[in-house]
């Protein structure tokens, strides 16, 4: 069964500083997405970016960046320069695809972020 | 403006009772799907459905049941054989195939039950 771990429950930086989220997962495909979620204080979930494991170069979205090493199963989440709107829990997911061909999301436990001003 | 909605917000029932939770959406998408939430843990899910009239269990379906009569709406009903109904239950929308682009989320409907 596909799984994914997230070993930081809790992080805390001060703004303009560079975190980085760890994530692990475990799967038996090759090909696949994986994404990071955010949900801030209100509860919403935001895509925050995505990777597809086909692709080798690691996606990029602004300030955001991750770490894509598919043969360790690893999919870390940067952010750079912090900001104080970066508060949030942030979720690691993997698609995976079910015995009848329909894709869903697991997600890790989740790693709660706080900047410091 | 194109998106999902949960209704309602918060909603309050007397264990022993079927409750209802709302999810519409306009963005025309094919795939919907119903995630739970308990605190300190991620999403886990309930339900999906590909197409109308057609829908699957997921990871933890026991205690629910949905409906997907119209593309744009997808309901989810707790029932009282659910044990522990009280969690954050968030609905979700996607174009297929599922992988390829990303879901949207709806804002979401806490959910009490004592």
């Amino acid at each position: 069964a596909q799984t994914v771990t997230q070993s930081q429950p809790e992080m805390s930086v001060q703004e303009a500083e560079t975190v980085t989220l760890s994530c692990t997962y475990d799967t038996s495909e090759s090909n696949y997405y994986l994404f990071w979620y955010k949900q801030p204080p209100s509860r919403q979930m935001i895509l925050v970016i995505r990777q597809e494991a086909y692709k080798q170069q690691n996606a990029t979205e602004n300030r955001f960046s991750v770490n894509f090493q598919k043969a360790a199963k690893s999919f870390s989440l940067k952010i750079s320069d912090s900001q104080l709107g970066d508060t949030a829990m942030y979720f690691c997911a993997f698609m995976k695809r079910d015995p009848q061909g329909a894709q869903k999301l697991v997600f890790g436990q989740g790693t709660r972020l706080t900047i410091n001003p | 403006d194109g998106g999902i909605t949960q209704s309602p917000k918060y909603l309050f029932r007397k264990e022993g009772q079927n409750v209802t939770l709302s999810c519409e959406q306009n963005l025309n998408h094919d795939a919907m799907y119903w995630y739970r939430q308990d605190p300190g843990q991620g999403l886990r899910l309930i339900y999906y459905s590909q197409i109308v009239n057609d829908f699957q269990k997921g990871d933890i379906a026991e205690g629910y049941s949905v409906s997907r009569e119209k593309k744009e709406s997808f309901p989810l009903t707790v029932t009282s054989a659910q044990k522990n109904p009280t969690a954050f239950y968030l609905c979700a929308s996607s174009i297929l195939p599922a992988g390829a682009y990303e879901q949207y989320f709806g804002p979401g409907t806490r959910l009490t039950v004592t």
